[in-house]
């Protein structure tokens, strides 16, 4: 089954605007969060990561909210570019494991 | 990305035909990942290396092996492909922490 469950499937934001994706897990064990983006013919890149011991990470207009009661984390984009306009993948792990479990993707579109 | 380097880039292959994909680091990360990405499915652990010779399996290994001779090189190879097996190939490397940085993917289609 699906360890980690990803949504919306696809998000279509104006320029300027901010996009949010949302994933949930049920594995409590894990401590690594990662969010990765890819573009059309490329690896996934990491973006941002963050551990359970934080509610919330930001670095420039990408933020990770981590809500450790619900087992959720979101990725926020604000100020929204057309150049943001990629797949997005969470991902969960346990530190010390060899398995990155990876969201299912969200497919961004902005919107100039 | 990373100092690796998957290939070929592309292949199509026919049923029943063995396939081998290589992948390349020139960073001497003791352990290395071979994913397949699927639309719906995400990015999924085929197998993975700690070190030369030393493999183990991830979530969807049936139908699949793999060799690591060399630290520098992973490779995977699909002993007798099948339709299901069309997809697109990530080889990925660790980095100091948890981190896992991705290759540049192989797109095999198996006719």
């Amino acid at each position: 089954q699906q360890q980690v469950k990803q949504s919306p499937q696809s998000l279509i934001v104006q320029k300027g605007g901010i996009s949010i994706i949302n994933c949930a897990y049920e594995n409590t064990a894990f401590d690594y969060f990662p969010w990765y983006q890819q573009f059309p013919g490329k690896g996934p890149a990491l973006l941002i990561a963050i551990r359970p011991d934080v509610s919330e990470k930001k670095e420039g207009r990408f933020t990770i909210s981590f809500n450790k009661s619900a087992k959720q984390f979101s990725l926020h984009i604000m100020d929204s570019q057309p150049g943001d306009s990629a797949t997005y993948f969470c991902a969960a792990s346990k530190t010390g494991a060899n398995n990155l479990f990876f969201g299912t993707g969200t497919r961004l579109t902005v919107i100039p | 990305d990373a100092g690796i380097t998957q290939s070929p880039r592309h292949k199509v292959t026919e049923t029943g035909t063995p396939v081998t994909l290589r992948c390349h680091q020139t960073e001497n990360h003791r352990y290395m990942y071979w994913y397949r990405q699927d639309p719906g499915h995400g990015l999924r652990l085929i197998h993975y290396s700690y070190g030369v010779k030393d493999t183990d399996k991830g979530e969807v290994s049936d139908g699949y092996s793999v060799s690591r001779s060399k630290t520098e090189d992973f490779l995977l190879t699909l002993e007798s492909a099948t339709s299901s097996q069309t997809s697109v190939y990530f080889c990925a490397i660790r980095g100091t922490g948890t981190e896992a940085f991705f290759g540049q993917g192989t797109r095999l289609t198996v006719v």
